[in-house]
């Protein structure tokens, strides 16, 4: 079984912090995603990243950051916490050569409060 | 750009009840994903669909691909409580990305 972990479940940080969120995946997939969550308005994809060191921006970038060092982990990084990234945080990551190919397999959340 | 909207946000049945829920992409999509997200967990995958027209089937849910790759349904015939969640279409367009839709929340009143 593909296993997505991130490293909390729940975290309350203050504003002007600097946060980390981190995910691991232990299938060897090539792609990993970080998507926010809020109530309304679905999943919004915030950075993916199809190889190591590698990044793209997704539909919200702003005010975050991430980092591929090797290739089971992706980092997301909030540079100054502000009070409108209070969200639930999910990791994913999906494969290319084990079929379906398109399938996304999240990791458990985070959710994050900025107080 | 592109945009995946689904409806209704809330539904709320008696079980035994069928549910549908809708999905319509402001463009052609190359494929179609749906994921359910029980409470307090995590998006699971269900089923991916690709051609156009295409119906799926697992058991009591029901996937279908619109004939113009722009628009999708699930529904579900008579629903237990176990299908409570939250149901998620996401469609991918030509950037390639996967664009998700807001979810449709089932509730299933016993």
């Amino acid at each position: 079984d593909v296993k997505v972990t991130q490293s909390s479940r729940y975290l309350v940080k203050r504003t002007g912090e600097k946060v980390f969120l981190e995910c691991v995946q232990d299938m060897d997939h090539e792609n990993m995603f970080w998507y926010r969550q809020d109530p309304g308005l679905g999943l919004r994809l915030i950075y993916f990243s199809y190889d190591v060191k590698m990044k793209e921006k997704g539909d919200i970038p702003e005010g975050y950051s991430v980092s591929r060092e090797k290739k089971e982990r992706f980092s997301l990084i909030l540079e100054s916490a502000s009070t409108n990234q209070t969200s639930m945080y999910l990791c994913a990551s999906r494969g290319d050569r084990v079929p379906p190919y398109n399938e996304q397999f999240f990791g458990p959340g985070t959710r994050l409060t900025v107080l | 750009g592109q945009q995946v909207m689904q409806i209704p946000q809330y539904q709320h049945v008696q079980e035994g009840e069928d549910f549908t829920t809708y999905c319509n992409s402001s463009t052609t999509l190359s494929n179609i994903q749906w994921y359910k997200q029980r409470p307090g967990g995590h998006p699971v995958f269900l089923i991916q669909l690709v051609k156009s027209g295409e119906v799926k089937k697992q058991k009591r849910l029901t996937f279908q691909f619109g004939e113009a790759k722009k628009n999708s349904s699930l529904h579900i015939t008579a629903t237990q409580t176990t299908d409570v969640g939250t149901y998620f279409c996401a469609g991918r367009g030509n950037t390639g990305k996967l664009i998700f839709g807001q979810g449709t929340t089932l509730q299933v009143k016993p």
